[in-house]
């Protein structure tokens, strides 16, 4: 147990809907991070929030969007999904906010969050 | 734009031998690199790190090594174990950001 709980496991929904990924860091990270992985893809980073602001944007869709609550546990909305969005969904947390000399931020990740859109 | 590649999607050693993983990168302000590794219906767990300013790390079986130059980094397992098998995940981060940046990945099988 990684500390960093995901949920729903699994999510089967169909084309046009919408779900919220939730996420709840590991005590102690004011940061969570999103990250996708398509089919024999790499985790592509979507979006990170610290301690309740987004901090960073990647390649995250307009149709997605994220928030972090003040009990520093996020949701990931998805909405209109596409078949194209089957993927797992990884939440991760870290509580480095930068800055050089800070050594490496290493992240802690979920189970994920498996998305099948039919 | 690719900035972390792991060219080799794939690769199977046998037990007690070496197992070196590759990773390239194009950003110059890169200045810490990680390896995670992967366990199918898990996520990714932290394995070991580097810092921009060395050019190797060690841990136990695990070594990291890092050539600035060629922009190239590398994982090596000595000896392989078959509870090694696992998809395995390098990674950077850029010393203005936390995000960690990741490659695609390479799926490492250890037989006996």
């Amino acid at each position: 147990d990684s500390g960093v709980t995901q949920t729903p496991k699994h999510l089967i929904t169909a084309t046009g809907q919408r779900v919220t990924l939730r996420c709840s860091p590991r005590s102690g990270d004011l940061s969570v991070y999103w990250y996708q992985q398509s089919l024999d893809q790499g985790l592509q980073f979507l979006i990170q929030y610290y301690n309740g602001e987004e901090r960073a944007k990647g390649n995250i869709l307009e149709r997605f969007s994220a928030q972090q609550f003040p009990d520093l546990h996020s949701e990931l909305n998805l909405s209109s999904l596409e078949l194209g969005d089957s993927a797992l969904y990884f939440c991760a947390s870290g509580g480095w906010s930068g800055g050089p000399n800070s050594g490496a931020n290493v992240l802690t990740f979920g189970a994920g969050s498996r998305l099948t859109v039919l | 734009d690719q900035q972390v590649k792991q060219n080799s999607p794939s690769l199977s050693v046998q037990e007690g031998r070496i197992s070196i993983l590759n990773c390239d990168y194009t950003n110059s302000m890169f200045d810490y690199f990680l390896w995670y590794k992967k366990y199918p219906a898990e996520g990714p767990t932290f394995l070991i790190s580097i810092s921009s300013i060395k050019d190797k790390n060690e841990d136990g079986r695990f070594t990291v090594f890092l050539n600035k130059s060629a922009k190239h980094l590398s994982l090596h397992i000595v000896p392989s174990q078959p509870g090694d098998s696992a998809v395995y995940f390098c990674a950077a981060s850029a010393y203005d950001t936390d995000k960690l940046i990741f490659g695609t990945g390479t799926r490492l099988q250890v037989f006996p």
